[in-house]
């Protein structure tokens, strides 16, 4: 099966950097994705890895470590417009559809 | 790049109502598609996987009964809520992904679905 873990909630201010750690135990492991849910709207896509070690994309960064079961996506030059729920995603033992963590909520203050 | 599209976007409706909401690939072939189902402030439930000519694949928990999946076509899928209760109000979202190489899935904007 899939355990997902990530923080229910974080806060930072604007302009800093923040970190939000995702551990994961799966029967399987076919990647881990990172996903920006404003609320009342559907998720968009961020980052993905499958090899260890720092995608970046921006602002926006994933890292990941199999062998520990860990990833984390950094967010640089906060901005107020960051402030979502983000959500750490494995896939499925059939290697198809998404299974999601419980979203860490980032509070961006000025 | 890939778009997918969800219809409708709010429902409100009374209890004992079937309730259809659409997914669509508007710039691809989607032989694959996801239903979700989130409650308020959780995450993402995956409800069912649906595959195109085939029956769905439906998670454990899922009434298969209840939640009626359709893919008729490489474009569509439908969810059928059927006899709609209150216990059914949630935000629906399906997801597609384009089946070559390396993609993520997109979701649709998502259905607000609220049973009186």
């Amino acid at each position: 099966g899939q355990n997902i873990d990530q923080p229910t909630e974080m806060t930072a201010t604007e302009g800093a950097i923040v970190q939000i750690n995702c551990t994961y135990q799966t029967s399987g492991f076919n990647g881990l994705f990172w996903y920006q849910q404003h609320a009342g709207e559907a998720p968009t896509f961020l980052s993905y890895n499958v090899l260890d070690g720092l995608e970046e994309k921006g602002r926006f960064s994933s890292f990941l470590s199999r062998s520990k079961g860990y990833s984390y996506l950094l967010l640089k030059e906060l901005q107020m417009k960051d402030s979502a729920s983000y959500l750490c995603a494995g896939v499925n033992q059939a290697g198809t559809a998404l299974i999601f963590g419980k979203g860490t909520t980032l509070s961006v203050s000025s | 790049g890939a778009v997918v599209s969800q219809h409708p976007s709010w429902v409100i409706c009374k209890s004992g109502t079937s309730v259809k909401i659409e997914c669509r690939s508007l710039d691809f072939q989607a032989t694959t598609m996801f239903w979700y189902r989130q409650f308020p402030k959780q995450s993402l439930m995956l409800m069912a996987t649906s595959n195109e000519g085939s029956k769905a694949t439906y998670e454990q928990g899922v009434e298969k009964d209840k939640f009626l999946i359709n893919h008729a076509s490489l474009t569509l899928s439908t969810l059928t809520v059927t006899s709609a209760h209150p216990e059914d109000s949630s935000f629906y979202i399906c997801s597609a992904r384009v089946p070559q190489g390396f993609q993520p899935q997109h979701f649709g904007d998502g259905t607000r679905l609220s049973i009186l």
